[in-house]
């Protein structure tokens, strides 16, 4: 069981180039989140999932765009990189049950020059 | 607007003496309220939650957190730090719907 796993942990992109960051999980749930997290600022929620084929804007939504095409797997795609998107980079999950306790990866730092 | 505050930026204990990190919210009622704590180079890892009842909760690695309501705040206490409590530490609420919102992070460093 190895819980939510993120793919690649670092990459360095030049401004304009595209990427897309894997989320994965393993324990079946049926939301997910993709979260930025910069100094100072906590972690922002960038686009959400509440089920597979769906997907919600979240508070920084600009400049991203998410697919949950398998309920296991969450990507988040950067079309034409920017610095200002330079970051760490988090998904999480959680049953969609009243607990709330997400279960976060362990993040891709990504540097855009 | 709905918020999470966490007034201290980075704090600085010596190993073996008592931690309290500060947590405010802005609300209108009280929120589903989470401190997560994060080793460097790591993700988040939840240490306790409150959803309503006793408004003291026990959390993993020693931590405690106490509600109140009057204060608007969820402080996270230990009695005794260790240099292995190194870490930033986040408190959370949900307010409504599904998202958690952050505060910004305490960034706690332990001298031994």
């Amino acid at each position: 069981n190895a819980g939510v796993t993120q793919t690649p942990k670092f990459r360095v992109l030049k401004t304009g180039q595209s990427m897309t960051l894997l989320c994965a999980q393993d324990m079946n749930h049926e939301y997910m989140y993709w979260y930025r997290q910069d100094p100072g600022m906590g972690l922002r929620l960038i686009h959400y999932s509440v089920g597979e084929g769906t997907t919600a804007k979240g508070e920084v939504p600009d400049g991203y765009n998410v697919s949950r095409l398998k309920k296991q797997n969450f990507l988040l795609g950067l079309e034409s990189a920017a610095p200002s998107q330079t970051s760490v980079y988090f998904c999480a999950s959680r049953t969609s049950g009243a607990s709330y306790e997400q279960y976060f990866g362990p993040g891709t730092r990504l540097t855009v020059t | 607007a709905q918020s999470v505050t966490q007034p201290d930026i980075h704090i600085t204990v010596s190993e073996g003496a008592s931690l309290e990190l500060r947590c405010n919210y802005s609300y209108g009622a009280t929120p589903y309220l989470f401190w997560y704590v994060q080793s460097p180079g790591q993700g988040l890892q939840l240490l306790l939650k409150y959803f309503s009842g006793d408004t003291l909760v026990q959390g993993i690695k020693g931590f405690e957190a106490e509600f109140k309501r009057s204060q608007s705040s969820f402080n996270l206490r230990k009695p005794s730090v260790h240099w292995s409590d190194a870490a930033e530490y986040f408190c959370a609420a949900v307010f409504a719907g599904n998202m958690l919102t952050f505060g910004g992070g305490t960034r706690l460093m332990v001298k031994p």
